[in-house]
């Protein structure tokens, strides 16, 4: 089936330690996106990619590091966790020169 | 930068008819969106303006003025499983999206 696929779906994390959230996308989009959701905020842009091998920043990039080997991954690491981090994060692709964006099904992330 | 307003919650009658403002400032504008979720789910696409106007698409509708900087998502005859968030969103010149924080809407019968 078509989509994009997150894993995992939810972890809880102690301070301090990495993790990897990770995004796959089997639809051969260019773009990708990590975004991270919490109540009253909104969807706020963590880094995004618009091709392999390109990445850049969003709106809030500190302490987190993403990789854009090939096109269909887009791994989202955060290197020492702290409790701020505490958030569901989405990975979204979309085509060049097409508006919509697809989600991946979100992960659920507590840093205790 | 993008600032997003939208009201944070609304509530309407299964069957009527509900509108959902957005108005944004933006340092850039190449479109504006809105993305349904439904508690606990992805966002999912719902509608894109990028001229003046109201584009329609069955039940739901959405409009945009750039020149105000406003937006508008028309939701008639609600149904139950219409109640969710409803997010919008501004692209800016890079192709990225900023976000609202988005508006809850509950259908009651």
């Amino acid at each position: 089936i078509a989509g994009i696929t997150q894993a995992p779906t939810s972890q809880i994390l102690a301070a301090g330690r990495r993790m990897t959230l990770r995004c796959t996308q089997d639809m051969r989009h260019n773009a990708m996106y990590w975004y991270r959701q919490d109540l009253g905020l909104g969807l706020r842009l963590i880094h995004y990619s618009n091709t392999a091998g390109t990445t850049g920043k969003g709106e809030v990039p500190d302490g987190y590091s993403v990789s854009r080997a090939n096109t269909d991954d887009f791994p989202l690491t955060l290197a020492s966790a702290v409790p701020s981090q505490t958030s569901v994060y989405f990975c979204a692709s979309s085509e060049t020169g097409v508006n919509e964006q697809f989600f991946g099904p979100g992960t659920r992330l507590t840093v205790l | 930068g993008q600032n997003i307003d939208q009201p944070t919650e609304m509530t309407a009658t299964e069957g009527a008819i509900v509108q959902i403002n957005c108005t944004y400032q933006t340092s850039g504008f190449n479109g504006l969106f809105w993305y349904q979720q439904h508690a606990g789910e992805a966002p999912t696409f719902l509608s894109y303006n990028v001229l003046d106007g109201l584009e329609e698409k069955g039940r739901f509708s959405s409009f945009l003025s750039r020149s105000k900087g406003y937006s508008y998502l028309l939701l008639k005859e609600l149904q139950m499983k219409d109640s969710a968030s409803y997010l919008c969103a501004v692209r800016d010149g890079d192709y990225k999206l900023s976000f609202g924080a988005g508006t809850t809407v509950t259908v009651r019968a």
